[in-house]
């Protein structure tokens, strides 16, 4: 069964403090890793898709990365409005069926 | 705004009740999902349509049933409610060829009483 976890649960940083969270994963036949950011009562938010180990993308201060096992999302220099819940997913090849199997999330709060 | 409309934002209902939700996909996007968020389960995928008809299914309980229409967009009906079934539901959309991103509406709540 594909399983997705991610570490922390919970992460609180300064403002300008950098980090990085995990998304581990066992999947059979991985078509993609994707990151989303939600926020409280609101839809998961696009950030990346990454396809093959090795593969890097960037976007403002984030940066997702990939390897064979996990995945994870660096943020650089944070700001208080980076604060959300960051999901990480996976898509599996499945008899052609595209879902997401999802993590709990890691709850991200950024202080000023 | 990820193009993925879903109606209606709030809905209260008694138990037993029977409820429709709504979803109207991306523009192009042939594949519909609906996900179940709750509190201690996070997002549970539980049914996929490709193009009007059932392409994959999750943990959708036999309560709950789901249609895609030829215009492409869909339904998810929630019959004899149980207090359990309080959540976040959320419609998404792809274009629907593998490792297409899948987009999420903003979600619709529903609360059980």
């Amino acid at each position: 069964e594909d399983q997705v976890t991610q570490s922390p649960e919970a992460l609180r940083l300064q403002e300008g403090e950098s980090s990085s969270l995990n998304c581990s994963y066992t999947v059979s036949g991985l078509r993609g890793l994707f990151w989303y950011r939600q926020d409280p009562g609101k839809g998961p938010e696009f950030l990346f898709t990454l396809y093959s180990a090795g593969e890097e993308k960037e976007k403002e201060r984030l940066k997702a990365t990939l390897t064979k096992k996990e995945s994870f999302l660096h943020i650089t220099a944070p700001k208080p409005e980076d604060s959300a819940t960051y999901l990480c997913a996976v898509q599996a090849s499945q008899g052609g069926s595209e879902k997401l199997v999802f993590g709990k999330g890691t709850k991200l709060t950024v202080n000023p | 705004d990820s193009g993925v409309t879903q109606t209606p934002k709030h809905l209260i209902t008694a138990t037993g009740q029977r409820v429709t939700l709504r979803c109207s996909p991306r523009s192009g996007d042939l594949s519909v999902y609906w996900y179940q968020q709750s509190l201690d389960q996070g997002l549970q995928f539980l049914i996929q349509y490709y193009n009007g008809e059932e392409r994959a299914k999750g943990n959708i309980l036999e309560r709950f049933s789901a249609q895609q229409f030829p215009d492409l967009h869909s339904e998810l009906n929630l019959s004899s409610l149980e207090l359990g079934d309080s959540a976040l539901y959320f419609c998404a959309s792809s274009f629907g060829v593998s490792g297409n991103t899948i987009y999420f509406g903003e979600g619709s709540w529903l609360t059980v009483v």
